[in-house]
């Protein structure tokens, strides 16, 4: 099947500062990736769809100012965490769509964040 | 109410029995029903994946949606511990925004 990579896989920050986190899809092109957050045993929010060479189509309740999302090329979209605080502190996960065979989305291996 | 209701289990058999795990829906606007495997701290893996209404076999795997009861099922024959996992019911309608609304995930531990 496809492959989405994730990076980094987890990640230790202060708060105040900004994460970013990284999804490519190594051997298909993405015109759309998708972000998404999970707590603990709660199901995955999506927090914003991503369109390459576009604006970023957030959810309703996420600050957009906040989860700042680029989606620069069909292979990479970048979600940056910016000045984190400790209730940011979750399993973040992103995926993509294959742009030619138009499939349900391929998920990455997820980016789990801590906020200190 | 939730757009999809799934019973967070933990849902404990034997290795070799029958699985069975169901989701409720309330938007009748869905068209596309998948179930997702995911390991704990692991992004999920979609497993099946179906249109509308009716049965889909994958190995050990039966995938069904009745859409007139609202209500999708996923089955594992011949249970392995390896198939020790949250599933995750997953769906969408069939419009240009193709968002996916998933279930809370039902976690699964097989017994050797």
């Amino acid at each position: 099947g496809a492959v989405v990579s994730q990076h980094p896989s987890w990640v230790i920050c202060k708060s105040g500062t900004s994460v970013k986190i990284e999804c490519r899809s190594l051997d298909f092109q993405a015109t759309t990736m998708f972000w998404y957050r999970q707590f603990p045993k709660q199901s995955l929010m999506l927090m914003a769809t991503s369109n390459e060479g576009s604006k970023a189509t957030y959810e309703q309740g996420v600050e957009k100012d906040k989860f700042l999302i680029n989606h620069a090329s069909l292979t990479l979209s970048t979600l940056t965490v910016t000045s984190a605080h400790p209730e940011d502190s979750s399993f973040y996960i992103c995926s993509a769509k294959n742009r030619v065979l138009n499939t349900e989305a391929f998920f990455g291996q997820g980016t789990r964040l801590t906020v200190v | 109410q939730k757009e999809v209701e799934q019973d967070p289990g933990p849902l404990s058999v034997p290795e070799g029995a029958i699985v069975s795990l169901n989701c409720t829906y309330s938007n009748s606007a869905f068209q596309y029903f998948m179930w997702y495997r995911q390991y704990s701290r692991k992004g999920p893996e979609l497993l099946m994946y179906t249109y509308s209404s009716g049965n889909k076999e994958d190995g050990r795997f039966t995938a069904q949606v009745d859409k007139s009861s609202k209500y999708i099922s996923l089955f594992i024959r011949d249970s392995q511990p390896s198939d020790s996992a949250t599933y995750l019911c997953a769906m969408r309608n069939s419009g240009g925004y193709q968002k996916v609304t998933f279930g809370t995930g039902t976690k699964l531990q097989v017994i050797p």
